[in-house]
């Protein structure tokens, strides 16, 4: 079946920092990603979706400058969090749509971020 | 925005019992996702409904996309402890537009299952 990765798994940092959180589809090609945030006994909301090789498009209230999203390659897409504060500590997932399986998406283990 | 309503928000079962969720939306969509979560883990797909009035069968699973395409049940037959975690819903939106293929998804359902 589809495999989707999401590294890393787990991230500590300190606050202002950066953090980078990798998403691959590993046997199939995804044209089109998405990125989740979930908080503690919560639903998964969407931030943003990304399109390989053009702008990811972002969800209402959701900052583009401070979730930076990069789909360079059908089986490639990051989140970088800039400037990480407290309350960006979540849970991020993400899902990648494999177009030859009736555009079933299919989602990463998440990342768990918290910020110092 | 669209929204769908998930209940109940939580089952507490005996082991070998059945199972019922639902999900309503004040929308349509074209597809209906039913997912599971395990603590610290992303969504699984359990069952996937792409035409309204589908009944749909995996396992002791079944699911039904509503004839309005604005509902849709799960049922867990014979419940199991392995059952146990977090039922999603989600609704899939068609093609066209910047919103193809987005999920919204219900609130959950948090089932335990006592043995």
């Amino acid at each position: 079946g589809a495999v989707v990765s999401q590294h890393p798994s787990r991230v500590i940092c300190k606050s202002g920092t950066s953090v980078k959180i990798e998403c691959r589809s590993l046997d199939f090609q995804a044209t089109t990603m998405f990125w989740y945030r979930q908080f503690p006994k919560q639903s998964l909301m969407l931030m943003a979706t990304s399109n390989e090789g053009s702008k990811a498009t972002y969800e209402q209230g959701v900052e583009k400058d401070k979730f930076l999203i990069n789909h360079a390659s059908l089986t490639l897409s990051t989140l970088t969090v800039t400037s990480a504060h407290p309350e960006d500590s979540s849970f991020y997932i993400c899902s990648a749509r494999d177009l030859l399986s009736a555009d079933t998406q299919y989602f990463g283990p998440g990342t768990r971020l918290t910020v110092l | 925005g669209q929204q769908l309503n998930q209940s109940p928000q939580s089952m507490f079962i005996q082991e070998g019992e059945d199972v019922s969720m639902n999900c309503t939306s004040s929308s349509i969509f074209n597809t209906w996702l039913w997912y599971k979560q395990d603590p610290g883990e992303g969504p699984v797909l359990l069952i996937a409904l792409y035409k309204a009035g589908e009944l749909t069968s995996n396992g002791r699973l079944t699911a039904q996309f509503g004839i309005t395409r604005k509902d849709s049940f799960l049922n867990i037959s014979a419940s199991i402890p392995s059952d146990v975690g977090i039922y999603f819903c989600a609704g899939q939106t068609g093609a066209g537009g910047t919103s193809y293929g987005k999920l919204t998804f219900g609130q959950g359902t948090i089932l335990t299952v006592h043995p």
